[in-house]
């Protein structure tokens, strides 16, 4: 069956790096795009970034431009995202989630259980 | 960016009421929107994509219309299981924003 597991979170310094990773199976990872998306404690949902299929095409929410990056590892069927200089409102759940598009977006049907980031010194 | 309304933030009704929940974007986005139910600690789940299609094992009684810049999700009977909170999200151009999300309480 479809899976996505996230790891990687945990308790960060201000200013200070981590790395998320997402571990996909059950299907052809290749073939999708995929997003990170956030939610910090008791509030809504934020998209952060997307790849397409073969990560050659990604974007990002301007929150976190020129900070995260979001790659893929097709051949490990495994999406990561590399978050520099942590800020105490980057402090929320991360989920990863599968889009039924390879190529643009028509929906995340599939998503992780999400790992929380907490950013505070 | 496009921003996504919605409001209110919060609706009280009886299981078995016919529910509306409406979306607004900022700007014309065709029908490149997509509904998500999220309960406390979970993961969101999609329900509908591309405005008016069912995600397959959502059950009927969910629906969604509109186009434009003006879209609803309906609810035809409540469920217990349906109090939940309801997200919008367009996916016409990135960043793919959500509303601040609509939440479903029992009256």
């Amino acid at each position: 069956q479809v899976q996505v597991v996230e790891s990687g979170g945990g308790v960060v310094l201000p200013g200070r790096s981590l790395r998320l990773s997402c571990a996909a199976s059950g299907f052809a990872f290749s073939n999708y795009g995929f997003h990170w998306v956030r939610q910090a404690p008791g509030k809504g949902l934020e998209w952060v970034a997307v790849t397409w299929y073969d990560g050659s095409i990604k974007d990002y929410a301007e929150s976190v431009k020129g900070r995260f990056t979001i790659s893929r590892d097709n051949s490990r069927n495994t999406l990561y995202l590399q978050m520099n200089s942590l800020r105490a409102e980057d402090t929320a759940v991360y989920y990863c989630a599968r889009d039924r598009g390879s190529n643009s977006p028509r929906g995340m049907d599939f998503w992780g259980q999400g790992t929380l980031v907490t950013v505070s010194s | 960016d496009i921003q996504m309304t919605q409001s209110p933030s919060a609706l009280s009704a009886f299981a078995g009421d016919r529910v509306t929940i409406p979306c607004r974007a900022s700007k014309n986005i065709i029908n490149h929107l997509n509904w998500y139910q999220q309960k406390a600690g979970k993961a969101p789940k999609l329900l509908i994509y591309a405005a008016s299609t069912l995600q397959s094992g959502v059950p009927s009684r969910f629906s969604g219309s509109g186009s434009g810049t003006d879209f609803t999700l309906t609810i035809s009977s409540l469920q217990p299981e349906d109090f939940a909170t309801y997200y919008c999200q367009q996916t016409y151009s990135a960043p793919y924003t959500f509303g601040q999300g609509t939440k479903l309480e029992t009256k």
